[in-house]
This record gives C-alpha cells, structure tokens and sequence, in this order.
C-alpha cells in the first residue's frame, strides 16, 4: 500500500515549456486534489476531482489544466510554463474527510 | 467561506504541553475541522479531526466549544520532533472541501530543548 504517490519528484522547466505531473493512489478515494506550496505560504488549491472523469477549478486554476481519466489518477498539466509556477505541487486523495497527501513535485521554471 | 486565522509562530520546550487555536468564525453547519501536520519538504500529515466538543487520538487533543467557532490542537508534552508547521482546515463534510479549501498559512512551532 503506497497511499499517494506523485512523479516527477523534481523537474526543471524553461519558460514556455510543457509538462504533465502524474499522481497517482492505491487508497479507492472518489476525491483528487491538487495544490501548490510557495515558500513560506500555505496550501493553495489548483484543481481538484470528485470522481473519476470529474474535474473542477480550486482558487489558483489558471494556467493549468488537469484529467481524471481512472479513478486512481490526477494529472496536472501545464501547457506553457512561467517563471510565476515554480512552486512545490502536492496532491492528495480524500475519502471525504481526512486528506492523504503525496511527498510533493518540486518545479522550477526558468 | 470558513476562512481560518492562526498564529504565525510559537515557540516552546520539550516536555510542554502546546495549545494552537483556530478561529473560523464563518464555520457552516455540515463543516467539519481537521489539522494537519507538515515538515520541511513533506507533504502535510493527518492529525487529528472533531466536529464539536473533544476529540482524542494517541498524538494530539481536538478542543471545539460549543458555539464552534474556533478549536484548539492540544500537544501533550513535544519533543523537538514535534517543530513543524501546523495547519486548521474547515471543510465541507458532504463535498469533500470542494473549492473551498484553504489551509491558510498555519502555525510555525519551535520546540527547543
């Protein structure tokens, strides 16, 4: 049982770049999140799904796009990057109250 | 939107015993309130999680009185290992949080010997 785990671990992008960040959770959670931390800041929502094949905008969506095709995946996708999203971008799966969070992606975009 | 204010930093000793409270004045009826724990490049870890009066788990206290506007984490005894960022989260228990989580930008504990 891996609980939430999240690929790449740290990812260096030029500015205009694409990438997808995958999560990916053994726990059967109906519910996917994504945030991004920067420093000194707290957790701000990007996107989040309740259930396969949903998805939904958080408080910061722009600039991102994200998919839930199965129900154990979460990608975050960035079509063009900017120097603005470099951050640490953690995802979590929920069974509707306690949230399970990965180990974080670390992106710096030049 | 059941905005939640912490302290910023607290510092205390080893051997103390830590209150941290969170107001959340704007809390809904179907909220539920949970803190988290984070260290340096970690995701945050579940704490502990109470809807109204007090909640008890092998590591921390959950204090909500009755009017629930605010709740206290109690930390019996810290270790420097306890010196982590600490976060309230009020959210929605039908939705699952939906948009409307916002962790805030928690509480920084120092435990020093």
């Amino acid at each position: 049982n891996a609980g939430v785990t999240q690929t790449p671990k740290f990812r260096v992008l030029k500015t205009g770049q694409s990438m997808t960040l995958l999560c990916a959770q053994d726990m059967n959670h109906e519910y996917m999140y994504w945030y991004r931390q920067d420093p000194g800041m707290g957790l701000r929502l990007i996107h989040y799904s309740v259930g396969e094949g949903t998805t939904a905008k958080g408080e910061v969506p722009d600039g991102y796009n994200v998919s839930r095709l199965k129900k154990q995946n979460f990608l975050l996708g960035l079509e063009s990057a900017a120097p603005s999203q470099t951050s640490v971008y953690f995802c979590a799966s929920s069974n509707g109250e306690t949230q399970y969070f990965g180990p974080g992606t670390r992106l710096l975009v030049l | 939107l059941a905005k939640t204010t912490q302290p910023i930093s607290m510092d205390s000793y080893e051997g103390q015993e830590v209150n941290i409270t969170c107001s959340h004045n704007n809390i809904a009826t179907n909220d539920y309130i949970t803190w988290y724990q984070q260290f340096p490049s970690q995701g945050p870890r579940f704490i502990i999680q109470g809807y109204k009066t007090k909640v008890t788990n092998e590591v921390a206290s959950l204090f909500i009185p009755a009017d629930r506007k605010s709740s206290t984490l109690s930390l019996p005894r810290v270790s420097l290992s306890d010196t982590a960022v600490y976060y309230c989260l009020v959210f929605n228990i039908l939705t699952g949080g939906g948009n409307k989580l916002t962790f805030g930008t928690g509480t920084q504990l120092k435990v020093e010997l």
